[in-house]
């Protein structure tokens, strides 16, 4: 069976400054993984996903990931974050089967 | 954008009363599925559907069926609501065309039981 774990609950960080919101998991097989993000009063949207291929994948509005298979680790990363980016976010993992497991989520709050 | 819709929006019920969400989609995936989403607990599957009549529990079933009978719509039932069920209640297709496996979620239910 797949887990995922999201090591913070919630991640402030000041307007402009880099930020890095992680994420492990734990499979026996491989997986997909994916990062989603939620807007308030939102749906889940898909950030980024990675199955293969480079370690580091490249998403939407500025994010990227880098996979980390030793470490069994997803963590999420924008160099520069903006007021807009407040948000919350999940990892989460696939196996080659028809479910997705999610983490528990982050809620990346930015200071002005 | 994976023309999903969910319906009601919100909803207020009493304890005790059924309840029926729809989701409906316009893009004929075959894979379809509920969660609910909680504080603290991220998003939970409660039940999913593979194609019409063919459904499976998730990991948090009790108290909840579905039912699929067209490709395009997949509805959740609360036969007797009670007050752990308030929550908010997101329906997701897989994109079939996809490798990644990966699922779009519509824009939720919120539901409040008294």
């Amino acid at each position: 069976a797949q887990s995922v774990t999201q090591l913070d609950s919630q991640v402030p960080v000041f307007e402009e400054a880099p930020v890095e919101l992680r994420c492990n998991y734990s499979s026996s097989v491989s997986v997909y993984l994916f990062w989603y993000v939620q807007y308030p009063n939102q749906g889940l949207q898909l950030l980024l996903k990675y199955l293969s291929g480079s370690t580091l994948v490249k998403g939407i509005n500025g994010f990227e990931a880098e996979f980390n298979k030793s470490q069994t680790s997803f963590h999420l990363r924008k160099p520069s974050v903006h007021i807009s980016d407040t948000a919350e976010y999940f990892c989460a993992v696939s196996a080659l089967d028809d479910k997705i497991i999610f983490g528990k989520g982050t809620r990346l709050h930015i200071l002005p | 954008d994976a023309g999903i819709t969910q319906s009601p929006r919100h909803k207020v019920t009493e304890t005790g009363t059924p309840v029926t969400l729809r989701c409906h989609q316009t893009e004929n995936h075959r894979y379809m599925y509920w969660y609910r989403q909680d504080p603290g607990h991220g998003l939970r599957l409660i039940h999913y559907s593979y194609g019409v009549k063919d459904t499976d529990k998730g990991e948090v079933s009790d108290g909840y069926s579905v039912s699929r009978s067209k490709t395009e719509d997949f509805l959740l039932t609360l036969e007797s609501a009670t007050s752990s069920q308030t929550s908010v209640y997101f329906c997701a297709i897989k994109d079939s065309g996809s490798k990644y496996n990966e699922q779009f979620f519509g824009p939720g239910t919120r539901l409040t039981v008294l």
